[in-house]
């Protein structure tokens, strides 16, 4: 599982409301991102970073923001959240062999 | 858009038997990946198949590749009732610093 872990498991929160989820790796690899998980769409990448300080946009960017001030956390916000943001949210890093390890997920409800 | 599309959308088989399932995919790409979810569990990575590779094996599972058809397929053989799960073909494309996920296939493996 390459030592990921994402907090909180699960929010509830209100729209409207800022909500921001945190990865946390603990093997200093430099490419992190996140996705979303939505039935009937797979998983789609938001953000990803391929080191401190640098990220980039991923398919369904909008109304996300992210930021890795260092190696092992990187954060995405949600800077005002809406419903049709409720999803699972998945962290994953990219390995020595170009595989990409995810972490437990995020379940995020907005009402 | 996503890359791959996963067929068929769900399958259900007796324990015992093969499961085939197929992705399709648009570019050219790096290698291409098969991960393994669990209802309401995060993603495991199941094999990864380079762009100049044909077949990989590994267990019970083998993974063919063929770029000039843009698709893959996953076999697993003799099934097993903790097979079920949904299962991923991720593409690495060419030029890309992200995978692009199909819609998976939902396995059902009955005892």
């Amino acid at each position: 599982d390459a030592g990921i872990t994402q907090s909180p498991r699960h929010k509830v929160t209100e729209t409207g409301t800022p909500v921001t989820l945190r990865c946390h790796q603990t093997e200093n690899h430099r490419y992190m991102y996140w996705y979303r998980q939505d039935p009937g769409h797979g998983l789609r990448l938001i953000h990803y970073s391929y080191g401190v300080k640098d990220t980039d946009k991923g398919e369904v960017s909008d109304g996300y923001s992210v930021s890795r001030s260092k190696t092992e956390d990187f954060l995405l916000t949600l800077e005002s959240a809406t419903s049709s943001q409720t999803s699972v949210y998945f962290c994953a890093i990219r390995g020595r062999t170009d595989t990409q390890y995810f972490g437990p997920g995020t379940r995020l409800t907005v009402l | 858009s996503q890359q791959g599309e996963e067929d068929p959308q769900a399958l259900s088989i007796q324990e015992g038997e093969n499961a085939t399932m197929n992705c399709s995919y648009k570019t050219s790409i790096n290698n291409l990946q098969w991960y393994r979810q669990n209802s309401g569990r995060g993603l495991v990575h199941l094999i990864l198949i380079r762009s100049n590779e044909r077949e990989k094996h590994s267990g019970r599972l083998r993974v063919t590749l063929d770029t000039s058809k843009k698709s893959s397929s996953l076999l697993i053989t003799a099934s097993r009732a903790a097979d079920t799960a949904s299962y991923f073909c991720a593409t690495d494309a060419t030029g890309a610093n992200n995978l692009f996920f199909g819609t998976g296939t939902r396995l059902t493996v009955i005892p």
